[in-house]
């Protein structure tokens, strides 16, 4: 069954650091592209950040700078490192496949895990 | 970073027909997915590929795309169908992805 179980959200205060982990099942993380989504409380989604089979790496605008996406094959879990959080970084996030037809310009997310919520408060 | 426009409300009468758009200058380049996110839940895949639905998604869910705007059409739509829709492509730049807003689609 494929399955992907996110960890690792909390409360926390502006400024710090956490670390969200997603395990994945059912396939392997190394040969596909992985991505992270957000919604914040009552809002829309926000795409943060992919990263390629081959460990290129890509982040919004909103994050980019504070946040790194690494994975770890032996683990098949994906992590989404999150540094120097600020007050609208407050959200579910969801880790998600990227699923791809590249040459027909097809892209699509499937599946979403539960999603784990962070909270950024002082 | 390229943005995609969704009407945030639309409403249906339970049984008829409806269509939900999505517009952005990345559409002319990608083609959009579509999510459904019932109150509560993680969102889920309804529509990916031209017109592709995966599996457990009903025939009355369909897409289509026209230049710059893609369309999620429910035809006779239920009262389980009452959720967020979301659309979303890959960005222009070829490096990001980028959502739409939401609609929020009320079955009357």
């Amino acid at each position: 069954e494929v399955q992907l179980v996110e960890s690792g959200g909390g409360l926390i205060q502006p400024g710090e650091s956490l670390r969200l982990s997603c395990e994945v099942s059912g396939f392997s993380v190394s040969v596909n592209y992985m991505s992270w989504v957000r919604q914040s409380p009552g809002k829309g989604l926000e795409w943060v950040s992919v990263m390629y089979t081959g460990g290129e790496t890509y982040f919004a605008d909103s994050v980019r700078g504070r946040f790194t996406i690494a994975r770890d094959n032996s683990k098949n879990t994906v992590f989404l490192q999150m540094n120097n959080l600020r007050i609208d970084d407050t959200a579910v996030y969801y880790c998600v496949r990227v699923m791809r037809v590249s040459a027909a310009g097809f892209y699509w997310f499937d599946p979403w895990g539960q999603g784990t919520l962070v909270t950024v408060s002082s | 970073s390229s943005e995609l426009t969704q009407d945030p409300v639309v409403s249906v009468a339970l049984g008829q027909t409806v269509r939900i758009t999505c517009q952005g200058d990345s559409l002319s380049l990608y083609y959009a997915s579509w999510y459904q996110q019932r109150p509560g839940q993680a969102p889920a895949l309804v529509i990916y590929g031209k017109n592709d639905r995966p599996s457990g998604i009903p025939p009355r869910f369909s897409a289509s795309t026209s230049g710059d705007t893609a369309s999620l059409t429910i035809t006779g739509a239920q009262a389980e169908d009452e959720a967020d829709y979301y659309c979303s492509s890959r960005d222009s730049s070829g490096d990001l992805w980028v959502f739409g807003g939401g609609t929020k689609l009320t079955v009357l």
